[in-house]
């Protein structure tokens, strides 16, 4: 079946680094996107979603990079602090708001 | 916190017994849904609820499973039969579905259910 996945597993940075997380998706059918933090014990906590229609939206922090030729979504984290160190996915809704989530992406800030 | 609470946090029990878990949502939320997530890997979709309907039911979800929003308003999902394989985080969410756009899902603290 069609999925989301997530080019790198582990990704370190240094405190006021900025982060980007890339996720790819393979359903061109997918019309809405959204990033999700999970911090170890807790459920995922949203970050900030994207439509198709779009190809970039701001958020407090962090962008979202829509690139529907490709296929490639990635999340930016401006000025990275050690409370952003925790898992990122990146989910697709795949009807109904069901999500289909990929496998995550483990950001580790160091101060 | 999200607003969306789960019950029990955490359950130990032995292979072949019945466990279940409680899910309330955020209360204006009419969806609910049910995840089931493994470690290292993203949530998996389970099931769903509008009001008190279950809508749709994922082929994770085995004849042992059952699912349940009785009033519409908090949600049960039960496991029979436990298997080691059973052996996740369950994670529940909720969100107001309205038709014209798509609304953020709200995910609770999860229950993390070991099978021995």
């Amino acid at each position: 079946g069609e999925s989301v996945g997530l080019h790198l597993p582990t990704l370190s940075v240094q405190e006021g680094d900025n982060s980007i997380i890339n996720c790819a998706y393979s359903n061109s059918a997918s019309d809405y996107f959204i990033w999700y933090k999970q911090e170890s014990g807790k459920g995922p906590q949203f970050i900030i979603d994207i439509r198709s229609n779009m190809d970039k939206r701001q958020g407090q922090r962090v962008t979202v990079l829509l690139n529907k030729t490709v296929k490639h979504l990635s999340l930016q984290i401006a000025a990275t602090q050690p409370g952003d160190s925790a898992v990122y996915f990146c989910a697709e809704n795949s009807g109904y708001s069901t999500l289909t989530f990929g496998k995550g992406t483990m950001l580790l800030v160091s101060p | 916190d999200t607003g969306v609470s789960q019950d029990p946090r955490h359950k130990i029990t032995k292979r072949g017994q019945n466990v279940t878990f409680r899910c309330d949502p955020i209360s204006e939320h009419n969806r609910l849904y049910w995840y089931r997530q493994t470690l290292g890997q993203g949530p998996e979709f389970l099931t769903y609820f509008q009001n008190e309907a279950q809508l749709e039911k994922s082929r994770l979800l085995s004849d042992r499973f059952s699912a349940e929003r009785p009033k519409g308003s908090f949600s049960t999902l039960e496991i029979q039969r436990t298997e080691q394989g059973d052996s996740a985080m369950y994670l529940c969410a909720s969100l107001k579905y309205e038709t014209s756009y798509y609304n953020e899902q709200f995910f609770g603290p999860g229950t993390r259910l070991t099978v021995l």
